[in-house]
């Protein structure tokens, strides 16, 4: 089956600095790579995802970059602040076929210091 | 809109005592749903899915059960909870259509369950 793996599980940068969290995946047939935020006591709320046909999406102080050839994508956070501060998580398989049977990274908790 | 519920928020239970949890969905219709539980700093590890009414699929031996009595109702159960059992739950549902839309998940605000 797919296995998603998620670095770092940790991260604490400074304000104003950038983040960046990586997740690789084992299933070639990925097509669809997200990214979710989990804030303390939430539930986890998807934050921007890629498709196999780009290498790359933005949005605001977020993106998200494919390289399908080494089976990993990546979340950039730039210019950070502190309602960033959270849970993040990766998730595969992300082919239609097998929708049904969502699996996450294992996240990586994210501070910004101030 | 679709808008999803679960409750309760925080639940404190003796082991060995039952548990029920209910995640209901509004604004959708034949939704796949989803019980993942969530260990304290722990990633998400998906307990059950469904595709339809009656229709549940678990993915690990565990002590608890999930069911589906109607399309946009799942419950999570167990009828002896263990230390183990505690956790922060969370329900979660997407499309079913084969279509890109289909894998954004959706989640619920979760159940705090601590067994004592």
């Amino acid at each position: 089956g797919e296995n998603v793996e998620q670095h770092p599980s940790t991260l604490s940068v400074q304000e104003g600095d950038s983040a960046v969290i990586k997740c690789t995946y084992s299933d070639s047939a990925s097509n669809y790579f997200p990214w979710y935020k989990q804030e303390l006591g939430k539930g986890p709320q998807l934050i921007i995802d890629i498709r196999s046909n780009v290498g790359e999406k933005k949005d605001q102080r977020i993106a998200v970059t494919l390289n399908k050839t080494a089976k990993h994508f990546s979340l950039h956070i730039t210019e950070t602040q502190p309602e960033d501060s959270a849970v993040y998580f990766c998730a595969g398989p992300g082919s239609y076929s097998s929708a049904s049977k969502i699996i996450f990274g294992s996240g990586t908790r994210l501070s910004i210091r101030p | 809109s679709q808008t999803i519920h679960q409750w309760p928020a925080t639940l404190v239970q003796p082991v060995g005592s039952p548990l029920s949890l209910e995640c209901t969905v509004e604004g959708t219709s034949n939704p796949n749903l989803y019980w993942y539980r969530q260990a304290a700093g722990r990633g998400l590890q998906l307990l059950f899915y469904s595709v339809g009414i009656g229709q549940i699929s678990s993915e690990v031996p565990q002590n608890l059960s999930a069911s589906r009595p109607q399309d946009r109702q799942f419950i999570l159960s167990s009828k002896k909870l263990l230390l183990s059992d505690s956790g922060f739950y969370l329900c979660a549902w997407n499309l079913q259509e084969n279509t890109p839309a289909n894998e954004k998940l959706f989640f619920g605000s979760g159940t705090q369950l601590s067994v004592l």
